[in-house]
């Protein structure tokens, strides 16, 4: 079974110009997670899905960070514009709606604004 | 908000010696979850814990659910060379949301 795939795995920006990643969940999962993580730190969330459905953002600057889920599968988050403070691992993780909800992670996306 | 203490925060061992870490809270969590990470990789779930009290296995892996909830241990014996990395533990609240502590970095010398 294939795990959570995200792209692109590296982007650098300069600074202002947008950026956008993409997480295409574990097949069959309904929830979906959008973490940054910063040098030396823990994932913090950003965003949480069930479904299509943001049930979750209170950790989302929503200033210049969007996202979206339009079918309930794949997901897209976008800063636009980006600051220095953005360069970070953006992460994405699925978890089932039914039974254990561990949450599995894919590779992340290594962002550096510069 | 909730906030994880996780311990020790680097380790040096040699092949073949046993690791112990934990994580501790001052909130109450209905799952603990624990990962490791690889440089340039996403967290790999470990071991999920779900029950207060409950000791899970994993291979040469332990983990256990402290039974006040706000407490969780991680145990490796006899350490490989590819245990190297940053072990973070994780708990979840009612919400969904989980908390992530802030890693322990193991290092393992031949």
């Amino acid at each position: 079974e294939a795990g959570v795939v995200q792209s692109p795995r590296y982007k650098i920006i300069e600074k202002k110009q947008p950026v956008a990643f993409w997480c295409n969940p574990i097949s069959g999962h309904n929830t979906l997670y959008w973490y940054r993580q910063n040098l030396g730190q823990g994932p913090e969330l950003l965003i949480r899905y069930e479904n299509e459905e943001a049930v979750d953002d209170s950790q989302l600057p929503k200033d210049r960070f969007s996202a979206e889920r339009l079918k309930g599968v794949d997901s897209t988050l976008k800063i636009q514009p980006a600051e220095l403070g953005d360069s970070a691992v953006y992460l994405c993780a699925s978890s089932n709606r039914t039974g254990p909800r561990a949450q599995y992670f894919g590779p992340g996306t290594r962002l550096l604004v510069l | 908000g909730q906030q994880l203490n996780q311990s020790p925060q680097s380790m040096f061992i040699q092949e073949g010696e046993d690791v112990s870490m934990n994580c501790t809270s001052s909130s109450i969590f209905n799952t603990w979850l624990w990962y490791k990470q690889d440089p340039g990789e996403g967290p790999v779930l470990l071991i999920a814990l779900y029950k207060a009290g409950e000791l899970t296995s994993n291979g040469r892996l332990t983990a256990q659910f402290g039974i006040t909830r706000k407490d969780s241990f991680l145990n490796i014996s006899a350490s490989i060379p590819s245990d190297v990395g940053i072990y973070f533990c994780a708990g979840q609240s009612g919400s969904e949301k989980l908390v992530f502590g802030k890693g322990t970095k193991l290092t393992v010398n031949p």
